[in-house]
């Protein structure tokens, strides 16, 4: 079964910067795209970043373009977020999410918390 | 960008009940369109992908339907476990992904 866990999340004053991570295990890590997606507090699911299998190539949220960046260690089966300059709106749970079928999303993490707050 | 929108916000059914929920698109997504079911403290849940093919493990009660611009999620005979925010998510025209808000489906 697909195993994906972040970690990295927590308190940060705007402005400041925080690198999640998520580690995927029982699957070909380099075969798959990836996702960030965040759910803010009592609102819904938001995409935020995508990065190909490779690492080649990168997407982003206009929302996080310029201030968050996604990258993958593909030997070490881990994907990262580092964001930077946070906003208080930045503030939710951030799940990882692998990108199965026609860009979907078939397995997720259960997400780490960020919140932004001075 | 391609705006999703879900109606109703909230849906209460009986057990056994048949639950139809909706997501319109602003502009065409074609049959790129998927459902998720995501219930507090777990993990989204893939039900439907192609607007109609059902994910892996997904019952049969679960069923997709509809292209362009109007889509339907239909649970034929509602279980208590079905409880759960669910959400459609286009793929047609990206980046972005694009979610829509969600519809909430209750148990009477």
């Amino acid at each position: 079964e697909v195993h994906l866990v972040e970690s990295g999340g927590g308190l940060v004053q705007p402005g400041g910067s925080l690198r999640l991570s998520c580690a995927a295990s029982e699957f070909t890590f380099s075969n798959y795209a990836m996702s960030w997606v965040r759910q803010a507090p009592g609102k819904g699911l938001e995409w935020v970043s995508a990065i190909s299998g490779s690492g080649a190539t990168t997407y982003y949220a206009d929302s996080v373009r310029g201030r968050f960046a996604i990258s993958r260690d593909n030997s070490k089966n881990t994907l990262f977020l580092q964001m930077n300059s946070l906003r208080v709106e930045d503030t939710a749970v951030y799940s990882c999410a692998k990108v199965g079928t026609l860009v979907t999303h078939d397995y997720w993490g259960q997400g780490t918390l960020v919140t932004v707050s001075s | 960008e391609v705006v999703l929108t879900q109606s109703p916000a909230t849906l209460s059914v009986s057990p056994g009940e048949r639950a139809i929920l909706s997501c319109r698109a602003s502009q065409s997504v074609s049959t790129s369109l998927a459902w998720y079911q995501h219930k507090p403290g777990q993990a989204p849940r893939l039900l439907i992908y192609g607007s109609s093919t059902r994910a892996t493990g997904i019952p049969a009660r679960f069923s997709g339907s509809g292209s362009g611009t109007e889509f339907t999620l239909t649970i034929s005979s509602l279980q208590s476990e079905d409880s759960a925010v669910y959400y459609c998510q286009q793929y047609h025209n990206w980046p972005p992904l694009t979610f829509g808000g969600g519809t909430e489906v209750e148990i009477k």
